[in-house]
């Protein structure tokens, strides 16, 4: 079983709309989460990490469930560069796995106008 | 303040081959992890090195080989490439602080295609 699954989609979403990406872990014992973004053919970067009260960083909200071991992203009012593929991140964060990030596959987003 | 960088940006090598990937930290960073990512799958996990020392290790073959230079760059060496090897290859930096919240910065990548 994948530490991080991820649907790959992809959406494809008109601009203005609203859309919410999932993703589950599987190790209970996961002490750090984020989400990247990554563009086509470049490296992830950090959009945000994830916090269990929640957070919120302009358009983009994200939530943590550890009881369900669930992550989510909400994007409002999408932009045509919002464009990319959404890359779900774990950090269990412990011991021999201190420092290593699990990452899902990846959704990919397309933004149309 | 430059970033993460990485070189060379491509590579091409045939089966058997061996590779040399090389990754400069972020300015004040002094560990380096590095992850193989295939076509349309997220970053593996292949290594990290610490005070010049492999500190962790992914599931990748004794073919994938790393060191740790002074000022805190990195090599990854890859030996007998396969067909299935190819993949963007990306060097992340960070602070090895203990913590699990150190944010990774990750350079552009080597994307190597082995024929």
């Amino acid at each position: 079983r994948k530490e991080v699954e991820q649907d790959p989609g992809p959406f494809n979403v008109p601009e203005g709309a609203t859309v919410a990406f999932n993703c589950t872990y599987s190790n209970s014992a996961s002490q750090s989460f984020f989400w990247y973004r990554q563009d086509c053919r470049k490296e992830p970067k950090l959009l945000m990490s994830v916090y269990s009260s929640g957070n919120e960083d302009g358009r983009f909200t994200a939530q943590l469930n550890r009881a369900s071991q669930y992550i989510s992203l909400l994007i409002r009012d999408s932009k045509l560069s919002d464009s990319a593929t959404y890359l779900c991140v774990v950090n269990i964060g412990r011991g021999s796995t201190l420092g290593r990030l699990y990452f899902g596959r990846g959704t990919q987003l397309t933004v149309w106008p | 303040d430059a970033g993460v960088t990485q070189s060379p940006t491509h590579l091409i090598k045939t089966r058997g081959q061996q590779v040399t990937l090389r990754c400069s930290p972020k300015s004040g960073h002094d560990t380096v992890s590095w992850y193989q990512q295939a076509l349309g799958q997220g970053p593996q996990f292949i290594f990290q090195y610490y005070e010049e020392e492999e500190r962790q290790r992914g599931n990748f073959p004794d073919r994938f080989s790393g060191h740790q230079y002074p000022n805190y760059s990195s090599e990854l060496n890859v030996n007998a490439l396969l067909l299935g090897d190819s993949a963007l290859y990306l060097c992340a930096s960070s602070l090895y602080a203990g913590t699990a919240n150190n944010e990774q910065f990750f350079g552009p990548g080597t994307r190597l295609t082995v024929l």
